[in-house]
């Protein structure tokens, strides 16, 4: 069965310091790995995307790693700010054998507090 | 978000009773989903739509159906809804491709509770 898991469930952080979410999966055949970000009462927004051949992806303060061969991933963010508060989801896509079908994690649930 | 509305936004409802939920876009994009949020199962794909009248379920199809007359609406109904599809509904939409080929883009979502 294709899962995606996300750890921490939720952490909190000081304005100003650095933090690290992790994902795993073991969706097979992979395709692609997508980070979105979700504030409260709002829809995900995408953050970044990455194939089997790319192992680092940035967006501004944002930076995602993956390992396929780990089946791993990471979401990075740098010198936090109040508006980085949120959930941070990671989404997994099967290859288009598999019908391109998209598995969710749950989510890690970021605050950043002053 | 995209040019993306969702209608209504909140809504409860009981036990036995239609709904529908409306969605509603102006990017003109071929793809069309609707998605439940439930706290500890992430998102979860409902339906989705490939073209008008074109549709094709997910993973939790159950108790839903969707229809799509014009590119810009999507509508999702809860025949009889029941306790358990008190939930977070989001639609989102996509230019291109079948789910997990393209960036989907999501709607602001509807909270719909049902006693």
């Amino acid at each position: 069965k294709n899962q995606v898991e996300q750890s921490p469930q939720s952490l909190i952080i000081l304005e100003g310091k650095n933090c690290t979410l992790q994902c795993n999966y073991t969706v097979s055949p992979f395709s692609n790995l997508r980070w979105y970000k979700q504030d409260t009462g709002r829809g995900p927004v995408s953050l970044t995307i990455m194939t089997f051949s790319e192992n680092t992806k940035s967006n501004g303060r944002y930076t995602a790693t993956l390992d396929a061969d780990t089946k791993q991933s990471s979401l990075h963010i740098t010198a936090s700010q109040l508006s980085d508060s949120a959930s941070y989801i990671c989404v997994v896509s099967a290859n288009k054998a598999a019908g391109n079908k998209l598995t969710f994690g749950g989510g890690t649930r970021v605050l950043v507090k002053p | 978000d995209a040019g993306i509305t969702q209608s209504p936004r909140h809504k409860v409802t009981e036990t036995g009773t239609p709904v529908t939920l409306r969605c509603h876009q102006t990017e003109n994009h071929r793809y069309m989903y609707w998605y439940r949020q439930d706290p500890g199962h992430g998102l979860r794909l409902i339906h989705y739509s490939y073209g008008v009248k074109d549709t094709d379920k997910g993973e939790v199809s159950d108790g839903y159906s969707v229809s799509r007359s014009k590119t810009e609406d999507f509508l999702l109904t809860l025949e009889s809804a029941t306790s358990s599809q008190t939930s977070v509904y989001f639609c989102a939409i996509s230019q291109r491709g079948a789910p997990g080929t393209d960036t989907q883009y999501f709607g602001p979502g509807t909270r719909l509770t049902v006693l």
